[in-house]
């Protein structure tokens, strides 16, 4: 229940296109969802995040669209770059005073000039 | 600049032996956390601590430990008991407590078998 599935396990797209990636849970106990960049070699970057009281958020190319009701969320990456080639992590946060985050299992991004 | 630092980059064990991590942060953030890393499983949480002198069991705590008696620093010990500690190890922090506060990530260690 503490879960959170993330899905595709990869995607390659071409430059240009729209990156969509994708989570789902169960535990409405859930308060808080980021999303996290990693390149190889180096720790997860926060992204973006948003609370469950808002169905969207924009930052630059990125967007989360938040679907409380479906318990889903998903990341776009608008005009995808080479740059963006990643992989990228959706969390929760289990709604207690401790800041834990339950992580997806990741997706990497591969973005094809 | 205040960042999360961890050390070394590389590290390798042998058979039966502890070695340990460090993490340090001088971001005065209160709470840290570790994480493991394997290929296709995300981030699993080992151990957190939400205050200097006190920490509690994550996900997948057996075989590891940790102590927390500065707030800046967060060493994590991989004992002989982990049978299978080859992985990347990441530590992170943030102000814990409140649900949106993200965490920071250090960029990791990673740790073989030799």
């Amino acid at each position: 229940q503490q879960q959170v599935k993330q899905s595709p396990q990869s995607l390659i797209v071409q430059k240009g296109g729209i990156s969509i990636i994708n989570c789902a849970y169960e535990n409405t106990a859930f308060d808080y969802f980021p999303w996290y960049q990693q390149f190889p070699g180096k720790g997860p970057a926060l992204l973006i995040a948003i609370r469950p009281d808002v169905s969207e958020k924009k930052e630059g190319r990125f967007t989360i669209s938040f679907n409380k009701s479906a318990k889903q969320f998903s990341l776009h990456i608008m005009d995808s770059q080479p740059g963006d080639s990643a992989t990228y992590f959706c969390a929760a946060h289990f709604g207690s005073n401790t800041g834990k985050l339950i992580f997806g299992q990741g997706t990497t991004l591969q973005v094809k000039p | 600049d205040g960042g999360i630092t961890q050390s070394p980059k590389y590290l390798f064990r042998k058979e039966g032996q502890n070695v340990t991590l460090s993490c340090e942060q001088n971001l005065n953030h209160d709470a840290m956390y570790w994480y493991r890393q394997d290929p296709g499983q995300g981030l699993r949480l080992i151990y957190y601590s939400q205050i200097v002198n006190d920490f509690q069991k994550g996900d997948i705590a057996e075989g590891y430990s940790v102590s927390r008696e500065k707030k800046e620093s967060f060493p994590l010990t991989v004992t002989s008991a982990q049978k299978n500690p080859t992985a990347f190890y990441l530590c992170a922090s943030n102000l814990g407590g409140k649900s949106n506060q993200p965490q920071h990530f250090g960029d990791g260690t990673r740790l073989s078998i030799l």
